[in-house]
């Protein structure tokens, strides 16, 4: 069974800076797809960034990018420019190529970001 | 607007009680999914569904059931035999070309009294 670790319960950024969320999986498939989700006070999980494995290149999304490191098995979030509505639980999330079309993911614990003035 | 709709907002369970979650989605999406969320801990699966009159277990199905009657509609209830339903209950729905983007309802609070 995969599993997906968070490291980091909490972190805190000021406003304007750069912040790297960790995250690390584990896996034997070769073929799969990373996630990013954002669940910001309302409690409502939004979709950040999405990553396939068999891509080299790190997905960007605005001032959101990855770093994808699939021999380390480390999936890490770097967030630029932090805004304070960037304050949320962030979610990295597995997901197996071969669940066909359902789309099940493994998620991990979660990081508390702060964002301070 | 599309989206997923589920209530109620807050649900207090008694002791041996069965309660049922809603959850509508008028997105038109196949899959619909519940997962639970605990203080600490990532989301769970619960069950799944990936058409209508049809759905698997998830990782954690014990003292659950589901049904899919309608596309729209993936209700979830949580029986006597969930000792420990305290929990936030997520639901979602996908299809099948945005692989993994699940689109979230807003959830529902479960405590027991």
């Amino acid at each position: 069974a995969q599993t997906v670790t968070q490291s980091q319960p909490e972190m805190s950024v000021q406003e304007a800076e750069t912040v790297t969320l960790s995250c690390t999986y584990d896996t034997s498939e070769s073929d799969y797809y990373l996630f990013w989700y954002k669940q910001p006070p309302s409690r409502q999980m939004i979709l950040v960034i999405r990553q396939e494995a068999y891509k080299q290149q790190n997905a960007t999304e605005n001032r959101f990018s990855v770093n994808f490191q699939k021999a380390a098995k480390s999936f890490s979030l770097k967030i630029s420019d932090s805004q304070l509505g960037d304050a949320a639980m962030y979610f990295c999330a597995y997901r197996s190529a071969k669940t066909g079309t359902a789309s099940k993911l493994t998620f991990g614990t979660g990081t508390r970001l702060q964002v301070t003035l | 607007d599309g989206g997923i709709t589920q209530s109620p907002k807050y649900l207090f369970r008694k002791e041996g009680q069965n309660v049922t979650l809603s959850c509508e989605q008028n997105l038109n999406h196949d899959a619909m999914y519940w997962y639970r969320q605990d203080p600490g801990q990532g989301l769970r699966l619960i069950y799944y569904s990936q058409i209508v009159n049809d759905f698997q277990k998830g990782d954690i199905a014990e003292g659950y059931s589901v049904s899919r009657e309608k596309k729209e509609s993936f209700p979830l209830t949580v029986t006597s035999a969930q000792k420990n339903p305290t929990a936030f209950y997520l639901c979602a729905s996908s299809i099948p070309q945005f692989h993994g983007k699940l689109f979230f309802g807003s959830g529902t609070q479960l405590s027991v009294l």
